[in-house]
């Protein structure tokens, strides 16, 4: 069953603006991960962070995890055109035989 | 130099037809997954093999039968198709690690299209 859920489903920018994405989800976790993925391509792994962190950086990149509220946000700074793409949060829940759930995505549009 | 990589990218074919999708991962990572993505881009994982063993396997018709031959490859073969198929798979793999659920890396993708 789905695990995850992003809001807002669509979100379109300005070049230069942040952009921030929420996912929430159902149990508790083991880690929760952000994943890119381009028109017509694979997912790319962009960030994980473990149920003990609260923050975490990377780049333009910053990812929050609130585990009493089973949520997490993704910031993109100055965003780019290059960051239009959909974007999905996945978890793991705890106790879980190796499976990454994924919630259905969040299409960013950034305008140049 | 591709990490995960799949063949074909694109596959069409008829109602009935069974077909096959390959990959292969050099990364020397232990276990592959193969993930469905529909046309509303929900991703849902099939199958999960760690050094050559089924690990995973989700509610998926038996129609759908993966083969490991050894753990840089998995194989996804499909018989009777049927035009619910049609969605983009994915392979993915990962380096599995005690107590530590590390990121995946995807292959490009093959979209099939079932007519």
């Amino acid at each position: 069953s789905q695990q995850g859920e992003e809001d807002p489903q669509a979100l379109s920018i300005q070049e230069g603006e942040n952009a921030t994405m929420n996912c929430s989800y159902k149990t508790s976790i083991n880690n929760l991960q952000w994943y890119r993925q381009n028109s017509g391509r694979g997912l790319v792994h962009l960030i994980l962070i473990r149920s003990n962190e609260r923050e975490k950086h990377s780049g333009r990149l910053r990812v929050t995890l609130d585990t009493s509220k089973k949520s997490s946000s993704l910031l993109i700074t100055a965003s780019r055109a290059a960051d239009t793409a959909s974007y999905f949060c996945a978890t793991v829940p705890r106790g879980a035989n190796s499976k990454l759930t994924f919630g259905k995505g969040i299409t960013l549009s950034v305008r140049p | 130099d591709t990490a995960v990589s799949q063949t074909p990218k694109y596959l069409v074919t008829q109602m009935g037809n069974d077909k096959s999708i390959k990959c292969e991962q050099n990364l020397g990572h232990d276990t592959m997954y193969w993930y469905k993505q529909d046309s509303k881009k929900f991703l849902k994982i099939m199958f999960s093999y760690n050094n050559k063993e089924l690990i995973i396997n989700e509610t998926v018709p038996n129609r759908f039968s993966p083969k490991s031959p050894d753990k840089a490859h998995l194989n996804l073969h499909i018989n009777s198709l049927e035009l619910g198929d049609s969605a983009v798979y994915f392979c993915a793999s990962r380096q599995m690690e005690s107590g530590n659920y590390n990121e995946q890396f995807f292959g490009p993708g093959t979209r099939l299209t079932v007519l």
